[in-house]
């Protein structure tokens, strides 16, 4: 079946240093690939996504590059901000089945 | 504001009893998935309805239940509760039916559930 590995937590980075969550995926056909945020007392919103190989999402200066090859969606963000402090995760999504999550990574980012 | 809208955003009550909560989707949106999340489970998905009908059940208990009303919105009835209950419920709504093919889920801010 579908699911979706990602990187243990927490995550202490300083402010202004280089962010990599690592995602990986086991999916048969061609689903979508997407990062979700969940900031303290708030629901997931969705951050970026790739609906096919070789695309990248950005948003909000957070990439990733969605692999087909190594079956990887990394998430990356060259300069994190205290105001990026959230939970991440990494989810799967395909035309005949519901939205697989990741089991989230716990980030904190300190000044 | 997702458009995605919960109630009651927090919720206290005792053991054993039977709560409801309550969720609208977006405007427009005909699937409605529910999800519990809580610190040693991570997020779980317990239940999805599109167009009213029953779609896929996860790890949702048999003292819960879930129905989607002909407007669309959708109530979560958790009964007998137990300590371990105690969790935040979101509730995500999508326009297809199926999946997440193309535009992922949008989530609302949940039910804060303690159960004492």
């Amino acid at each position: 079946g579908n699911s979706v590995t990602q990187m243990e937590g927490p995550v202490t980075l300083s402010e202004e240093a280089f962010l990599t969550i690592n995602c990986t995926y086991t999916a048969t056909g061609y689903p979508s690939l997407f990062w979700y945020v969940q900031y303290p007392g708030e629901g997931l919103q969705l951050l970026l996504k790739a609906t096919k190989a070789d695309d990248k999402g950005s948003n909000k200066g957070f990439e990733a590059t969605y692999r087909k090859e190594t079956t990887s969606f990394h998430l990356e963000k060259g300069s994190v901000q205290v105001s990026d402090s959230a939970v991440y995760f990494c989810a799967l999504g395909t035309s005949y089945d519901k939205v697989i999550f990741g089991p989230g990574t716990s980030l904190s980012v300190i000044p | 504001d997702s458009g995605v809208t919960q109630t009651p955003k927090h919720l206290i009550t005792a053991t054993g009893q039977r709560v409801t909560l309550r969720c609208s989707p977006r405007s427009g949106d005909l699937s409605v998935y529910w999800y519990q999340q809580s610190l040693d489970q991570g997020l779980q998905f317990l239940i999805h309805y599109y167009n009213g009908e029953e779609r896929a059940k996860g790890n949702i208990l048999e003292r819960f239940s879930a129905q989607q009303f002909p407007d669309l919105h959708s109530e979560l009835n958790l009964s007998s509760l137990e300590l371990g209950d105690s969790a935040l419920y979101f509730c995500a709504s999508s326009a297809a039916g199926g999946g997440g093919l193309d535009y992922g889920y949008t989530f609302g801010s949940g039910t804060r559930l303690t159960v004492v």
